[in-house]
């Protein structure tokens, strides 16, 4: 069974920074490329990042690059995403997700984690 | 960036119900959209795949359709524990967008 198991969420300050992390088990994670998706309170699903797999080929939404930054430990199965100059509008629920093995359509998610950004 | 266009944004209807959700993306993306389930509290769940393929384990009231721009999902008979809010995902080119989802209520 796939679990994703989400960590490093929390209360931080405009301009902070904070890392999350996903440990993945039952499956392969070498083999399947992962996505960060969050969701603001009372607004819907966006898209945060993506990685392939090896860590090769990373894109972002427009709205976290060159302040995100997402990696891979495939010796540890955990997926990582590295946040920058956090503002208000970062603040969500933010889900780790595993790709299909053919696509990059989001097949698994895990609980999530809160992060809040105080101004 | 493709622009996905769901709706309704809301849908009230009674358990019973025929209900009908679409998609529409601003530019063709084959058949690589899927469809999610959300409820309060609860990790996203995968109903639709690749368009029309049913996930393992989700009941057979739910299927999906279409391909290129115009996509449907659709409940042939609204359950109680249907009630949640759906949304799609297109997985044509990145960034991978999502519709505005649509809240199924009880009328």
């Amino acid at each position: 069974e796939v679990q994703l198991l989400e960590s490093g969420g929390g209360l931080v300050q405009s301009g902070g920074s904070l890392r999350l992390s996903c440990a993945a088990s039952g499956f392969t994670f070498s083999n399947y490329g992962m996505s960060w998706v969050r969701q603001a309170p009372g607004k819907g699903l966006e898209w945060v990042s993506h990685v392939g797999v090896n860590g090769g080929g990373t894109d972002y939404a427009e709205s976290v690059k060159g302040r995100f930054t997402i990696s891979r430990d495939d010796s540890k199965n955990t997926l990582y995403l590295q946040m920058n100059t956090l503002r208000a509008e970062d603040s969500a629920v933010y889900y780790c997700a595993k790709d299909d093995r053919q696509s990059w359509l989001v097949t698994s998610w895990g609980q999530g984690t809160l992060v809040t950004v105080s101004s | 960036d493709i622009q996905m266009t769901q709706s309704p944004s809301t849908l009230s209807a009674s358990v019973g119900d025929r209900v009908t959700i679409t998609c529409r993306a601003s530019q063709g993306i084959s058949s690589w959209l899927a469809w999610y389930q959300l409820k309060p509290g609860k990790a996203p769940k995968l109903l639709i795949y690749a368009a029309s393929i049913l996930q393992s384990g989700v009941p057979s009231r739910f299927s999906g359709s279409g391909s290129g721009t115009d996509f449907t999902l659709t409940i042939s008979s609204l359950q109680p524990e249907d009630f949640a809010t759906y949304y799609c995902l297109q997985a044509n080119s990145f960034p991978l967008t999502f519709g505005g989802g649509t809240k199924v209520e009880i009328k």
